[in-house]
């Protein structure tokens, strides 16, 4: 049983455009909620993640949105750039250093 | 400050055999776990460390994998006797601040 599901499965989007992801949890123990980045041939790197005390989260070109009832989180890439191309993962942790669980990921392609 | 690294990056062995993979965690960083990803699916947690002890190990798949942490540095997985299905990259993370994991480049596995 997937515990983060995640779509969708890949996305393609123009330059300037905006890339959407969405995730959603059963585990109403999550309580922190990261998203990772992964080039080819690299291990995955956290980009941004947000707690659910609150409902949304800026970082540069990169905003987590969080609907605490309805067990969903999103990332939006505004103006994505050529870039930002790689697989995104959505991940959720129960507690302090406990194991992350993670989605299936998105491949990203943005394109000229 | 070196990250995360993992050994080998590729291998490649027939069914039966067996592999061991190595990690090397960031200086300092008491936490360290492995994850696997078969491919298309998800980032699966495979077991947690704390320095040298096992902090849980409810994702390790069977007793054919064998995981050590010596004296709370490196760690390495083995697969005794590797099958088809164990083929994935596999992950080593590690963690400080019991928050951020800082993910290594990976180990491709591939069991013909």
């Amino acid at each position: 049983q997937q515990q983060v599901k995640q779509s969708p499965q890949s996305l393609i989007v123009q330059k300037g455009g905006i890339s959407i992801i969405n995730c959603a949890y059963e585990n109403t123990a999550f309580d922190y909620f990261p998203w990772y980045q992964q080039f080819p041939g690299k291990g995955p790197a956290l980009l941004i993640a947000i707690r659910p005390d609150v409902s949304e989260k800026k970082e540069g070109r990169f905003t987590i949105s969080f609907n605490k009832s309805a067990k969903q989180f999103s990332l939006h890439i505004m103006d994505s750039q050529p870039g930002d191309s790689a697989t995104y993962f959505c991940a959720a942790q129960a507690g302090t250093a406990s194991k992350l669980t993670f989605g299936t990921g998105t491949r990203l392609q943005v394109t000229l | 400050e070196a990250g995360v690294t993992q050994f080998p990056s590729h291998s490649v062995i027939e069914k039966g055999q067996t592999v061991t993979l190595r990690c090397d965690p960031i200086s300092g960083h008491d936490n360290l776990y492995w994850y696997r990803r078969v491919m298309g699916k998800e980032i699966k947690f495979l077991l947690h460390f704390v320095k040298e002890s096992k902090q849980d190990e409810s994702g390790m798949p069977n007793n054919r994998f064998l995981a050590e942490r010596t004296g709370g540095t490196y760690s390495t997985l083995k697969v005794q006797p590797a099958e088809l299905e164990d083929s994935g990259v596999y992950f080593c993370a590690s963690s400080q601040d019991r928050v951020q994991q800082f993910f290594g480049p990976g180990t491709r596995l591939t069991v013909l």
